[in-house]
């Protein structure tokens, strides 16, 4: 069965400072992946994606996110945050299982960004 | 462009009591489906439609029903709502069965069962 593992529960970084959420997933074959982030009390929003090509792609307000397929691992960046960065993070892998294709969501990753 | 609209937004159940959430989209989109959001455990995926007619059940599916009975709607039933039932629960909807498409979410129902 795929699984997703967000090894950062909370972060807390200053306006300025550089962020890295980890992500690694556990499937063999093909996957595609995602970055959802949550803002406070909102639903989730698409941050980016890969399906394909470049390792690096990159979403929406500065983040971006780097596929590494040995080491099954599709991790999110960002050179510089902001207060308005503050929310929940989610990874999600979306892969073929018993004929579907499923996808499973990490824990989260909240995110706080102190002015 | 509505996306995916859930109803209702908020609600409180007393144990037993069974309710419907609703879930509609209107992108056209074959997969749909329900998660449940609780702290710590993420996104956990309770049932799953690839089309009208079509549903399976995810990894939480004990205590709900669902059914498909056109591409816009996929209801969520709650049979005989328990205390661990309270949560966030989400919908979503995406294009079609291949991978490469991201999904879209409702607002959320935040359900209380006391």
């Amino acid at each position: 069965a795929q699984s997703v593992s967000q090894h950062n529960h909370h972060v807390i970084l200053s306006e300025a400072a550089s962020l890295e959420l980890g992500c690694n997933y556990s499937y063999g074959g093909t996957v595609n992946l995602f970055w959802y982030v949550q803002y406070p009390g909102q639903h989730l929003q698409l941050l980016l994606k890969y399906f394909s090509g470049d390792p690096l792609v990159k979403g929406i307000k500065g983040f971006e996110a780097e596929f590494i397929k040995s080491k099954f691992s599709f991790n999110l960046r960002k050179p510089s945050v902001q207060w308005s960065d503050t929310a929940e993070y989610f990874c999600a892998v979306n892969a073929r299982s018993g004929g579907y294709q499923k996808v499973t969501f990490g824990t989260g990753t909240k995110l706080q960004v102190i002015p | 462009n509505a996306g995916v609209t859930q109803t209702p937004k908020f609600q409180v159940l007393k144990t037993g009591q069974s309710m419907t959430l609703q879930c509609a989209q209107d992108m056209n989109h074959e997969y749909m489906s329900w998660y449940r959001q609780d702290p710590g455990m993420g996104l956990r995926l309770i049932h799953y439609s690839v089309g009208a007619g079509i549903t399976d059940q995810g990894e939480v599916p004990n205590g709900y029903n669902v059914s498909r009975s056109t591409t816009e709607d996929f209801p969520l039933r709650l049979l005989s709502a328990a205390p661990s039932q309270t949560s966030v629960y989400f919908c979503a909807s995406s294009l079609g069965g291949g991978g490469n498409t991201e999904a879209f979410f409702g607002q959320g129902t935040r359900l209380t069962v006391v």
